[in-house]
């Protein structure tokens, strides 16, 4: 069993819905999550770290936490076509967990016109 | 604020040959972890430093190594190389000492082993 599992997608939206991503982890000490948004051919970009359960808004961005049901998700509402990338989730355990991310395989997102 | 910055972008090497590669953080972070990403394995951790000390590290052999110097710019090196060596390396740099918290990545290094 992968340690942070991803929806797998693709998944395709038409602009203006709202783009819904899924992530469970299987590490109950993680305590540090992160939605990374990565274009084809580019870096991993952070969009949204979250630590406390419940919702955390930025923009057009809701990622929301349950650490009871080791699920993660994030929202993206009035989807662009400029959102299509993959989304990677990450969890860290904190503490001397130093540097480590684990990371999803992501999901592939498609918001098209 | 400049980003993390990793050099070379892109590199190609031959089955046995050694690789180095850099990385200066975000100015301020002290934090740096490496990560390699593969279309089959995707993203995996394989060190991070902090105060030029290795404090953690992923499942990697031997032949990957790295170090960190006084004013924070990290380096990786790769011996013997070989074909599955070839992947996108990502540094990562984060300003808090603690574990998890945010990390920014680089544009990172493109390496193909021929």
């Amino acid at each position: 069993q992968k340690e942070v599992e991803q929806n797998s997608g693709p998944l395709s939206v038409p602009e203006g819905a709202i783009a819904s991503l899924n992530c469970t982890y299987s590490d109950r000490v993680s305590q540090s999550f992160f939605w990374y948004r990565q274009y084809s051919g580019k870096s991993p970009e952070l969009i949204m770290s979250i630590y406390s359960n419940g919702d955390k808004e930025d923009g057009r961005f809701t990622a929301q936490l349950n650490k009871a049901s080791q699920y993660v998700s994030l929202l993206i509402r009035d989807s662009q076509p400029s959102d299509s990338a993959t989304y990677l989730c990450a969890a860290a355990a904190g503490g001397t967990s130093y540097g480590k991310l684990t990371f999803g395989q992501g999901t592939i997102l498609t918001v098209h016109p | 604020k400049a980003g993390v910055t990793q050099t070379p972008r892109y590199l190609i090497k031959t089955r046995g040959q050694q690789v180095t590669l850099s990385c200066s953080p975000i100015s301020g972070h002290r934090s740096v972890s490496w990560y390699q990403q593969t279309p089959g394995q995707g993203l995996q951790f394989l060190f991070e430093y902090f105060s030029e000390t290795q404090r953690n590290k992923g499942n990697f052999p031997g032949r990957f190594s790295g170090r960190q110097f006084s004013n924070s710019r990290s380096e990786m090196n790769v011996s013997t190389l070989e074909l599955g060596d070839s992947a996108l390396y990502l540094c990562a740099s984060s300003l808090l000492e603690t574990g998890g918290s945010e990390a920014f990545f680089g544009q990172g290094t493109r390496l193909t082993v021929v």
